[in-house]
């Protein structure tokens, strides 16, 4: 059974104090791994997929990697728009169809 | 472009009543998919589809049905409203390639008393 676990549950942060957010997940052959941003009452929103160990990818002050059990979500200087939750979901590969299993998140609180 | 819609946004059901929470999608996405959200909660899956006419169960399809009669709409059915539905529920839609993750709709938030 897949398996997503995120730490820290709830991060609070100065603006500009960098941090990360961790994902360790457990996955029967691994097709990608997935972050989101989820704002309060809205839907999550799609930000990175990471398929290999070693991989990286950025937007503005998000930074996603990956290894072959976890995945960090730098974020550096971060500014109170960059509150709100954030999502990690793995794909197993084979014929899932396209099915995710996602953590419960981290809440990311920043303080002007 | 509207994405993916869901309706209704609020909805407040007496147990044992039934209800249709409705998703269209305007993307022409083969993949939809059912995910509930409970408080605090990641999103756990309830049903998806991978085609018009082809569904399967999820996680935890326990009291939920669905259908997918064309590409854009999937339409999640309550039957026998228990307190236990209560969440957010949110339709979401992918390319079969995984470069592009999930668009979800809004969410529909269900509260059986």
């Amino acid at each position: 059974e897949d398996q997503v676990t995120q730490s820290p549950e709830a991060l609070r942060l100065q603006e500009g104090e960098s941090s990360s957010l961790n994902c360790s997940y457990t996955v029967s052959g691994l097709r990608g791994l997935f972050w989101y941003r989820q704002d309060p009452g809205k839907g999550p929103e799609f930000l990175f997929t990471l398929y290999s160990a070693g991989e990286e990818k950025e937007k503005e002050r998000l930074k996603a990697t990956l290894t072959k059990k976890e995945s960090f979500l730098h974020i550096t200087a971060p500014k109170p728009e960059d509150s709100a939750t954030y999502l990690c979901a793995v794909q197993a590969g084979g014929t899932n169809a396209g099915k995710s299993t996602f953590g419960d998140g981290t809440t990311l609180t920043v303080k002007p | 472009n509207a994405g993916v819609t869901q309706t209704p946004k609020f909805r407040i059901l007496k147990i044992g009543q039934s209800m249709t929470l409705q998703c269209t999608q305007d993307m022409n996405h083969n993949y939809m998919y059912w995910y509930r959200q409970d408080p605090g909660m990641g999103l756990k899956l309830i049903y998806y589809s991978v085609g018009a006419g082809i569904t399967d169960k999820g996680e935890v399809p326990n009291g939920y049905n669905v259908s997918r009669s064309t590409t854009e709409d999937f339409p999640l059915r309550l039957e026998l409203a228990a307190p236990s539905q209560t969440s957010v529920y949110f339709c979401a839609t992918t390319r079969r390639n995984p470069n592009y993750g999930y668009t979800f709709g809004s969410g529909t938030r269900l509260t059986v008393v």
